[in-house]
């Protein structure tokens, strides 16, 4: 299994353009987890899926944030406009229930995002 | 409230020597999960250890050792003879089954190890 697979690995904006991150979980997982990490407030949940249905988006900032999963395959997690203060590494990890009922989290290696 | 709590910002310690990440963690539910991850200087995080709650025996791995007591709410992770490549920030985290698996990570705790 090649493992979570996000993309782009990095990317620099303009602040006002519009930020589309990729996410490839691994395959047979059914919870998908968006993460941003930063110096000042450390790793953040921002919003997971279970079965490709949002549970938890209380940790989406605002409303420029947006999160899909239109299959089991693939997420995006979208900022629009972007502000310099969304400068951060955004992780995708996935999970699998397992015949434990415990989640092990696979974490991709993250797409930095420098907004100007 | 804070669910995990990682007191120890930073460590540093001189190689071989035996250092010990702290986390406590906070949960109401009597079935959970606790973890730890690596993320090391390349900024990937690692998987290291999953435990449940209903399991107490302290694991080893190696030069590495995790301590889990329920009557302190702890899940220590211990390394013994440190190396230069046990440099990281290591995270531990908490899973609830009555929170739907969410997962809440600590705050990390940096360790150098000195060569």
């Amino acid at each position: 299994d090649a493992g979570v697979i996000q993309s782009p690995r990095h990317e620099v904006t303009e602040m006002g353009q519009e930020v589309t991150l990729r996410c490839k979980p691994i395959s047979g997982h059914d919870y998908l987890f968006w993460y941003r990490q930063t110096m000042m407030r450390g790793l953040e949940l921002l919003i997971y899926f279970n079965n490709n249905v949002p549970i938890d988006d209380s940790g989406m900032p605002e409303d420029r944030f947006s999160a899909k999963m239109p299959n089991a395959s693939f997420s995006t997690l979208k900022i629009q406009p972007s502000e310099p203060r969304d400068s951060a590494v955004y992780f995708c990890a996935s999970g699998g229930q397992g015949a434990s009922g415990a989640n092990v989290l696979t974490f991709g290696a993250g797409s930095r995002l420098t907004v100007l | 409230a804070q669910k995990v709590t990682q007191a120890q910002t930073e460590i540093s310690v001189v190689e071989k020597e035996d250092v010990t990440l702290d986390c406590v963690y906070e949960t109401r539910d009597t079935t959970y999960y606790l973890f730890w991850y690596k993320q090391p200087p390349s900024g990937e995080l690692v998987f290291l250890i999953r435990r449940n709650s209903f399991d107490e025996q302290n694991e080893i791995s190696g030069r590495y050792s995790w301590n889990f007591q329920k009557s302190t709410s702890s899940f220590n992770f211990t390394i013994t003879a440190s190396q230069v490549v046990d440099s990281a920030v290591y995270f531990c985290a908490l899973s609830e089954a009555s929170t739907g698996n969410q997962f809440y990570f600590g705050t990390g705790t940096s360790l150098t190890v000195i060569p």
